[in-house]
């Protein structure tokens, strides 16, 4: 069964610590994607990457940067956590192709992250 | 703007009832509809995808119908059960590199 594998069902950070939220795929897909999830407002994509060492900024990346040294793994990091920065993570990866973004398009189970 | 609109916000239903989700959107190009169903703490998982040229598609007792003249996608329910309780979300994709566009979702409640 194909996984995308999000390190931290929870976290409770504090105001100005840095954090680091990990995501693996074992599918072998070429891109990965961060989401925030907040309700009323849905899932917002936060950056995605179609190659090894290769981002793209989504809709609300202020605040936020990632990493991905590996394809297997994308990292979102939290440079200074606010606490606006509250909310479920969602973590997806798909296979490339065209359209690239459309097939096999699979979540991990979240992360929810408190800053307090 | 690409939007997708979900609604009921909310269902509360009986456990054995029917229901039908609504979504409309105004994504161009459309390349591809998806449901998803979403359980609380947990991420999204897929329920079906249809092309432009699918207007029907089951997995199991969801049915989901996609009308592109109109821009409307339905998500039927038969015989509900208490798992499924959970939001569903309808993800609308352009094609392109800016990805998929997500309804908010519905909230749907089954009562024993």
């Amino acid at each position: 069964d194909v996984k995308v594998t999000q390190s931290s069902r929870y976290l409770v950070k504090r105001t100005g610590e840095k954090v680091f939220l990990e995501c693996v795929q074992d599918m072998d897909h070429e891109n990965m994607f961060w989401y925030r999830q907040d309700p009323g407002l849905g899932l917002r994509l936060i950056y995605f990457s179609y190659d090894v060492k290769m981002k793209e900024k989504g809709d609300i990346p202020e605040g936020y940067s990632v990493s991905r040294e590996k394809k297997e793994r994308f990292s979102l990091i939290l440079e200074s956590a606010s606490t606006n920065q509250t909310s479920m993570y969602l973590c997806a990866s798909s296979p490339t192709g065209l359209p690239r973004f459309n097939y096999g398009y699979t979540f991990g189970s979240g992360t929810r992250l408190t800053v307090v | 703007k690409n939007q997708v609109e979900q609604s009921p916000q909310s269902l509360i239903i009986l456990e054995g009832k029917n229901c039908t989700l609504q979504c409309n959107y105004t994504v161009s190009p459309f390349s591809n509809l998806r449901w998803y169903k979403q359980d609380t703490g947990r991420g999204p998982v897929s329920l079906t995808i249809m092309t432009f040229s699918e207007n029907t598609k089951s997995n199991g007792r969801y049915t989901a119908t996609l009308d592109a003249d109109t821009k409307q996608s339905s998500l039927h329910i038969t015989a509900s059960q208490l798992s499924d309780s959970a939001s569903y979300i309808c993800v609308v994709s352009a094609g392109g590199a800016d990805g998929l566009t997500f309804g908010k979702g519905t909230h749907l409640i089954i009562q024993p």
